[in-house]
């Protein structure tokens, strides 16, 4: 099984500051057949099922602010925030699709400094 | 509006069963397959598997096999998790989620299931 590793635990920034996520997978998630990472990442408020907010590693789901992005090829992966808003404050988790089982990361909980 | 509706929270004893629905609207039910995702208390995510919505045909993550039973009612676009003898560590959200060409993108509301003695 491919296994997720996110770090750190948790974070706290400051409204209006940059932050980021990192999402290291055991294995390449790029297909080299279609050049595309098989990498997701989730945003998950208390009490809500997780929200797709990027698939291929980059692409963001329609409706995502673009504050959120995307980077990272192969087994090292980030989610951005440009500018931290308190509505972000959530657990995140990346997500491996390109084999199954398919797995997650342990999650990253964000909160406001 | 696309939407996966879930049956409510349950509340069981050890070895009883429970099987949680999970109801699709909005699109072509044949068209994606469903996965379920369990989530303990205070936990992360844990994948527990998919069924063909084409063919019914399910597949089990290993921790998965044997007292979970995915299952299908397409005349009502509905897919179905059956739970067998139920234990305490079974406590959790178990969420159904469609799967597009790329990640989960249409997520159940999750149905809590509580084991207690």
């Amino acid at each position: 099984d491919i296994v997720m590793t996110q770090s750190p635990d948790s974070l706290a920034v400051s409204l209006g500051e940059r932050a980021s996520i990192s999402c290291k997978s055991s294995q390449s998630l790029l297909y080299n057949s279609n050049n595309k990472n098989y990498l997701a990442w989730y945003q998950q408020k208390p009490g809500q099922p997780p929200k797709l907010l990027i698939y291929w590693a980059s692409t963001r789901e329609s409706g995502v602010p673009d504050r959120f992005s995307g980077s990272g090829s192969g087994t090292d992966f980030t989610l951005s925030f440009s500018s931290l808003q308190a509505e972000d404050v959530a657990v995140y988790y990346c997500q491996q699709y390109l084999s199954k089982p398919s797995t997650f990361g342990q999650g990253t909980k964000l909160e406001i400094k | 509006q696309v939407q996966l509706v879930q049956s409510g929270s349950e509340l069981k004893k050890p070895g009883a069963s429970v099987k949680v629905s999970c109801k699709a609207s909005g699109y072509t039910f044949s068209d994606y397959i469903l996965n379920w995702v369990r989530q303990a208390p205070g936990q992360g995510l844990e994948w527990m598997g998919w069924i063909n919505t084409k063919t019914a045909n399910p597949t089990y993550a290993q921790d998965f096999t044997g007292r979970f039973v995915f299952s299908l009612d397409t005349s009502v676009s509905t897919s179905y998790l059956h739970i067998n003898s139920l234990k305490v560590e079974d406590t959790a959200v178990y969420y159904c989620a469609r799967e597009k060409r790329g990640g989960f993108d249409i997520w159940g509301q999750g149905t809590m299931v509580t084991v207690y003695s």
